[in-house]
């Protein structure tokens, strides 16, 4: 199976901070068809997760342009350019290109 | 209004059995593939099981395969985790999620095994 390693798995910031989660994969994301099946998700306490950024860099409808996916292969980030308070939670990645899919161990973000 | 309500979760002993549902709505469900994700209590997303959207392919962690058996019925729109043989181990809160692109998730079902 693909292993997902996210780093960090703490991550504590100011409100108005910029900050950056690392996802690795253990094989490259690269599908034969052409896409990247790595997605990025916010799970926020108490909710379910939520889909932020799916195919490494496409904001999902809704979601505020603060954040942004980049990334190919096997080495992907997510940046929050300016957190604010709902920006709190975990953070996981998932991929979708090899079966079964798989999920990092996600990055709970605080307040510092 | 894309919605997925499961549904089925509780209290059970250790090797009974459970079933979930997972009823779909806003959507043409016979067109996705869906994923089966649990979260144990305090933990991270572990994936369960998968099913294409014509039933044709299905895959499951290795942690439920031969215990675990994911089915839909198109026509009731109704995703299905049938459980047998439960573990402590398989506790958890258990999602639905729509694919390609996790992009709708339910609100969960719990489910604790003990005795």
């Amino acid at each position: 199976d693909v292993v997902l390693t996210q780093t960090p798995p703490t991550l504590s910031a100011t409100i108005g901070q910029s900050v950056s989660i690392s996802c690795r994969s253990s094989q490259s994301l690269l599908h034969s068809n052409g896409n990247t099946y790595l997605h990025w998700l916010l799970q926020r306490p108490g909710q379910s997760p939520q889909l932020l950024i799916y195919l490494v860099s496409r904001l999902e409808s809704g979601v505020p342009n603060r954040f942004s996916g980049s990334g190919s292969g096997t080495d992907f980030t997510l940046k929050i350019s300016g957190v604010e308070a709902e920006d709190l939670g975990v953070y996981y990645c998932v991929q979708g290109t090899h079966a079964p899919n798989t999920f990092g161990a996600g990055t709970k973000l605080e307040l510092k | 209004e894309v919605q997925l309500v499961e549904s089925g979760g509780g209290l059970v002993q250790p090797g009974r059995s459970l079933k979930l549902s997972c009823v779909a709505s806003g959507f043409t469900f016979s067109n996705y593939g869906m994923n089966w994700i649990r979260q144990a209590p305090g933990k991270g997303l572990e994936w369960v099981a998968y099913i294409s959207s014509g039933s044709s392919y299905i895959y499951y962690a290795e942690t439920v395969k031969g215990r675990f058996t994911i089915s839909r019925d198109n026509a009731k729109n109704t995703l299905y985790l049938q459980m047998t043989s439960l573990r402590s181990e398989d506790t958890a809160l258990y999602y639905c999620a729509r694919l390609p692109g996790f992009d709708f998730w339910g609100p969960g079902t719990m489910v604790t095994v003990s005795s």
